[in-house]
């Protein structure tokens, strides 16, 4: 398994501004994920962050909005920006073990008023 | 392509009586599948996963669940429900590689004494 630690755990923004969240694993692992769980819905996959290049991003989601940093095998960072408050949901990161069970970090609850 | 349906969004159960929550899958690959639950104001945990091994799959907290390839199904199943498992439950489907997880819309459990 994998522990994962988000911070912020939770941020009220005003709309317009940018928000970083920071994810951090106990162990290096290759694959960590984004997602985003807006109120009452399922999980969407934001994107694949990739240590040393660029992250992959899914259809409806922009590098411009929501990029991401994965500077180690260890750590990322997913900002929200140019908040509105379509933006307000829970994000979670996400890592795959060498066992292929994927993990969830606690999820940071963003409110955009 | 992969996508999962879970069939029912709330499920309603008395303590102590069978859970069955119902999920049908879709993968143009060789799938795993997964469940994970999610308790209020909780992270996701992993219940269990089918990776193509043994088609019954056994997890955590008693609940197991069966691979039927010919039904493509992955229904959830615990043979006494208790008050606790009280959450909110996600079918998950992986594959073609890259470890990129489809969510289904989620089954809220309800336990009443």
């Amino acid at each position: 398994s994998a522990v994962i630690s988000q911070k912020p755990s939770r941020d009220i923004c005003q709309r317009g501004t940018s928000l970083t969240i920071q994810c951090q694993v106990d162990s290096q692992v290759t694959m960590m994920f984004w997602y985003r769980q807006q109120p009452g819905q399922s999980l969407t996959l934001i994107a694949t962050a990739n240590q040393g290049s660029e992250a992959t991003y899914e259809s409806g989601f922009v590098i411009d909005k929501f990029p991401i940093s994965r500077p180690n095998l260890t750590f990322s960072t997913l900002t929200v920006s140019n908040m509105s408050p379509e933006d307000s949901s829970i994000y979670l990161c996400s890592v795959v073990t060498s066992g292929y069970e994927q993990y969830f970090g606690p999820g940071t609850r963003l409110t955009v008023t | 392509a992969q996508s999962v349906t879970q069939l029912d969004s709330h499920v309603s159960v008395s303590e102590g009586t069978p859970v069955l929550l119902r999920c049908n899958y879709s993968s143009s690959y060789s799938p795993s599948l997964f469940w994970y639950v999610q308790h209020p104001n909780k992270g996701l945990q992993l219940l269990l996963k089918y990776t193509s091994a043994a088609t019954l799959v056994k997890g955590i907290n008693g609940f197991e669940a069966e691979f039927k390839k010919s039904e493509t199904s992955f229904h959830l199943t615990k043979p006494s429900a208790h008050m606790s498992d009280a959450a909110e439950y996600f079918c998950v489907v992986s594959g073609g590689g890259g470890n990129k997880l489809t969510f289904g819309t989620g089954t809220q459990l309800k336990v009443e004494l």
